[in-house]
């Protein structure tokens, strides 16, 4: 069974601060993703990578940055929270793109709250 | 317009009853087509793919209409633990980008 994990499930910070949160998958996958998930808005895309190095903005990338230092590891950093950033974070994995090679396997989620 | 559109609901179902839920893309270039569920306060979780054909697993049928451009879920017997938010998901370009869905959320009562 493919795992991801995330750092923490539940994470409260001031406005301001750096946050740093970060997921692990133990399954070889090339590509991970980053989403917030926010009522009535679904989940919407903040960077994705396809392998190690990379990154790509998804529609949502302002006031946050990533690192694909190792392959397993995908992090999103809030340079400096703000409250509209108040959410929950999930991290996903995928194998690769293409036909057939889509499905995304979802860490458990944190949930962020900058006061 | 959304790429992908679904009806919120909820829908509020007896036990044992049949629903169907249906899901709207705009791109006609889309090529492949899921299913999510996602249980509260927990992650997504894949239910099914969507083929050209339709396809059947158990209780879940998934069909999908590339002409009108829409994706269908049909769940039969309803059972309370099939309560959840159902998130449609559509990729494109080639399978580089996936559209999620804002979800569809389903009560089965007893």
């Amino acid at each position: 069974d493919v795992k991801v994990t995330q750092s923490s499930r539940y994470l409260v910070k001031r406005t301001g601060e750096k946050v740093f949160l970060e997921c692990v998958q133990d399954m070889d996958h090339e590509n991970m993703f980053w989403y917030r998930q926010d009522p009535g808005l679904g989940l919407r895309l903040i960077y994705f990578s396809y392998d190690v190095k990379m990154k790509e903005k998804g529609d949502i990338p302002e006031g946050y940055s990533v690192s694909r230092e190792k392959k397993e590891r995908f992090s999103l950093i809030l340079e400096s929270a703000s409250t509209n950033q108040t959410s929950m974070y999930l991290c996903a994995s995928r194998l690769l793109a293409g036909y057939n090679q889509e499905t995304q396997y979802f860490g458990p989620g944190t949930r962020l709250l900058v006061l | 317009r959304k790429e992908v559109e679904q009806d919120p609901g909820p829908f509020n179902v007896p036990e044992g009853a049949t629903v169907a839920f249906n899901c709207t893309y705009s791109n006609s270039a889309s090529q492949s087509f899921f299913w999510y569920r996602q249980d509260c306060r927990k992650e997504p979780k894949l239910l099914m793919s969507v083929y050209s054909s339709g396809n059947e697993d158990g209780r879940f049928t998934a069909q999908l209409n590339r002409a009108s451009q829409y994706i269908s879920l049909l769940i039969r017997d309803s059972k309370l633990s099939d309560s959840a938010t159902y998130l449609c998901v559509v990729t494109t370009g080639g399978g580089f980008k996936t559209i999620f869905g804002a979800g569809t959320r389903l009560f089965v009562k007893a």
